[in-house]
């Protein structure tokens, strides 16, 4: 596709219901970022994937969240047991090349904006 | 660790009207700099970059340079016009941390009226 893709644009819970969140990367795109934006915050990382393998998951916030890109391309981040200080808006950012962050070239998408009541 | 500050918002202005958003960064080691923005509905776009001091970075009229002595990143724009109301975000990247993030200042509104 042209850009980024995030679905569902919004998405309200109920506290205590597990949620999955897609992002489709650009094609061919080889790098995957998920982030987290609080309201009226900067956006804080999540984790990252090249390709299929995630190698830095360390902005995850608790081990209820757990994210997968099993084929290199689409990636899906899951959150179980949503609690209201989950209610966020989610981006996905993909990158061409695996050292992309080096040069700041990220794509983002529209954002998933959660709501856990 | 590593951080971005930058001025709250929102900073209103009336066309043609000069604009400044202060940066100012700490990082343990040789960081990128950038600013994205975000205009109303649309995903976060990289407005420009500079990946070592002195470097000046410029798009659509706006223009940032790296002050190292100053772990300093402004963004300025001579003469704005009402499509640049949007949301700015300055960010850093540093190659001795993890390359895979970015940390994000707060973001600052600008409201720009005809």
């Amino acid at each position: 596709g042209a850009g980024v893709s995030q679905s569902p644009r919004y998405k309200v819970a109920k506290r205590g219901q597990d949620v999955a969140l897609r992002c489709d990367p650009i094609s061919g795109h080889v790098s995957l970022f998920w982030y987290q934006q609080a309201l009226g915050q900067g956006p804080e990382f999540l984790t990252y994937f090249q390709n299929e393998a995630q190698l830095d998951k360390s902005g995850l916030p608790s081990d209820r969240f757990f994210a997968e890109r099993p084929e290199g391309s689409v990636s899906t981040l899951k959150i179980q047991r949503t609690q209201q200080e989950d209610s966020a808006v989610y981006l996905c950012a993909s990158s061409l090349r695996d050292r992309g962050i080096s040069t700041g070239e990220l794509f983002f998408g529209e954002g998933s904006r959660l709501t856990v009541l | 660790g590593n951080s971005v500050t930058q001025m709250e918002g929102p900073v209103t202005l009336s066309e043609e009207a000069f604009l400044t958003i202060n940066c100012t960064y700490t990082a343990t080691g040789y960081p990128s700099l950038f600013w994205y923005v975000q205009y109303p509905g649309e995903g976060l776009q990289l407005l420009l970059k500079a990946t070592k001091a002195d470097d000046k970075g410029s798009n659509k009229g706006f223009e940032a340079t790296y002050r190292k002595e100053t772990t300093s990143f402004h963004l300025e724009k001579g003469s704005v016009q009402v499509s640049d109301s949007a949301v700015y975000f300055c960010a850093l990247s540093d190659l001795t941390d993890s390359w895979g993030k970015l940390q994000f200042g707060a973001g600052t509104q600008v409201v720009v009226t005809p």
